[in-house]
């Protein structure tokens, strides 16, 4: 039982460039968040899902793009990174279908933007 | 919008000593509440939640919080502090349609030894 599993751990990118953080979960769940984590500021939401094909903006969405192509997978994508963009993000996946569940998190993905 | 505020950003106990991490929330309706525990370099993991069936919560490792509509708090203690308990811990609240979790800007434990 994986749970919730990011790819990759680390990444260093420059600035301008392009990636894509995966997330997957195996627990068939319907809502799915992205994270992100800086010092003193808490896990602020980027964006989310609350089930395959649908999306949503969160508190900081700018700069990044996401999919919900398939349930048990939350695309985050940088297109044109910026040094602002250096943090930890965390991925995390919830039961939506019961009242008032827990969400449970990936290990998180350190990006650094140089 | 519901809010949470973690009322502060580091507390230290010495070991065997009680914890008190405090946190306000906001909200127009009687919202769902959660404590998670990170420890340094790694995930989140969830240590209690309060959905209304009863206002004082056990969590694991020891821990409980206590849900009081008239002060909009939700602290979270322990009696007794333990070296492991050493951490970052976040006061999160879910929106009134469920969908969203709002996360505090968390408070660092310290515990001396």
């Amino acid at each position: 039982n994986a749970g919730v599993t990011q790819t990759p751990k680390f990444r260093v990118l420059k600035t301008g460039q392009s990636m894509t953080l995966l997330c997957a979960q195996d627990m068939n769940h319907e809502y799915m968040y992205w994270y992100r984590q800086d010092p003193g500021m808490g896990l602020r939401l980027i964006h989310y899902s609350v089930g395959e094909g649908t999306t949503a903006k969160g508190e900081v969405p700018d700069g990044y793009n996401v999919s919900r192509l398939k349930k048990q997978n939350f695309l985050l994508g940088l297109e044109s990174a910026a040094p602002s963009q250096t943090s930890v993000y965390f991925c995390a996946s919830r039961d939506g279908r019961a009242g008032n569940t827990e969400a449970f998190f990936g290990q998180g993905t350190r990006l650094t933007v140089v | 919008a519901q809010s949470v505020t973690q009322l502060d950003s580091h507390v230290s106990v010495s070991e065997g000593t009680p914890v008190l991490l405090r946190c306000n929330y906001s909200s127009s309706y009687s919202p769902s509440l959660f404590w998670y525990v990170q420890h340094p370099n790694k995930g989140l993991q969830l240590l209690l939640k309060y959905t209304s069936a009863a206002t004082l919560v056990k969590g694991i490792n020891g821990f409980e919080a206590e849900f009081k509509k008239s002060e909009t708090s939700f602290h979270l203690t322990k009696p007794s502090a333990h070296m492991s308990d050493a951490a970052e811990y976040f006061c999160v609240v879910a929106n009134f349609g469920n969908e969203k979790l709002t996360f505090g800007t968390g408070t660092r434990l310290t515990i001396i030894p």
